[in-house]
């Protein structure tokens, strides 16, 4: 988790209004996920980067959803419009395993949509 | 039926008890296997992983693959207070397939 920064933590916003996640992981690492995590449930992918550039959105409601990121190291997520159903976890997680895909996750940003 | 299926317990044991967690999975496919713990307000973060069949042994932790059943498992002996938490079982295929599937998570309370 040390490898991983996100912020805000905790954002409560009313359903409509938009929303952005940041992820700042330590550099040096060329892939970067964005996942939800529902309540009770496990992870699931939105979207990997692999430097700057989106390799897996095949997850990403793109109608609301949308993310980037700049010069292969910070990355946002954001919503707009938000829906009461986005309420969930936004986990950020960076790739850097040298024999399998260890991911290493951040503490997530807990979003309540009301 | 989802590609993992975990049971979600709640699972609550005393200290010292041997804990076991299972996942099984329907993706011939999956070749990595490991497990997550997830502590509450955190992300989670590895804890043991799995290539193919076999058994791997970290301490008092112990994973289990049987890719005939398609079947894992994850062993916890002297479990200890510290060790309440969510286990996420996870999974993926390999090569150029980095998605990792995982199970809803079993939530764990061990009790002094």
């Amino acid at each position: 988790e040390a490898g991983v920064v996100q912020s805000p933590r905790y954002k409560i916003i009313e359903k409509k209004q938009p929303v952005a996640f940041w992820c700042n992981p330590i550099s040096g690492h060329n892939t970067l996920y964005w996942y939800r995590q529902n309540l009770g449930q496990g992870p699931e992918l939105l979207i990997r980067y692999e430097n700057e550039e989106a390799v897996d959105d095949s997850q990403l409601p793109k109608d609301r959803f949308s993310a980037e990121r700049l010069k292969g190291v910070d990355s946002t997520l954001k919503i707009q419009p938000a829906e009461l159903g986005d309420s969930a976890v936004y986990l950020c997680a960076i790739g850097g395993g040298q024999t399998f895909n260890e991911q290493f996750f951040g503490p997530g940003t807990r979003l309540t949509v009301l | 039926q989802k590609e993992v299926e975990q049971d979600p317990g709640p699972l609550s044991v005393p200290e010292g008890a041997i804990v076991s967690l299972n996942c099984t999975y329907s993706n011939s496919a999956f070749q990595y296997f490991m497990w997550y713990r997830q502590y509450s307000r955190k992300g989670p973060e590895l804890l043991m992983y799995t290539y193919s069949s076999g058994n791997k042994e970290d301490g008092r932790f112990t994973a289990q693959v049987d890719k005939s059943s398609k079947y894992i498992s994850l062993f916890i002996r002297d479990s200890q207070p510290s060790d309440s938490a969510t286990y996420l079982c996870a999974m993926y295929s390999g090569g150029s397939n980095y998605k990792l599937t995982f199970g809803k998570g079993t939530l764990l309370t061990v009790n002094p």
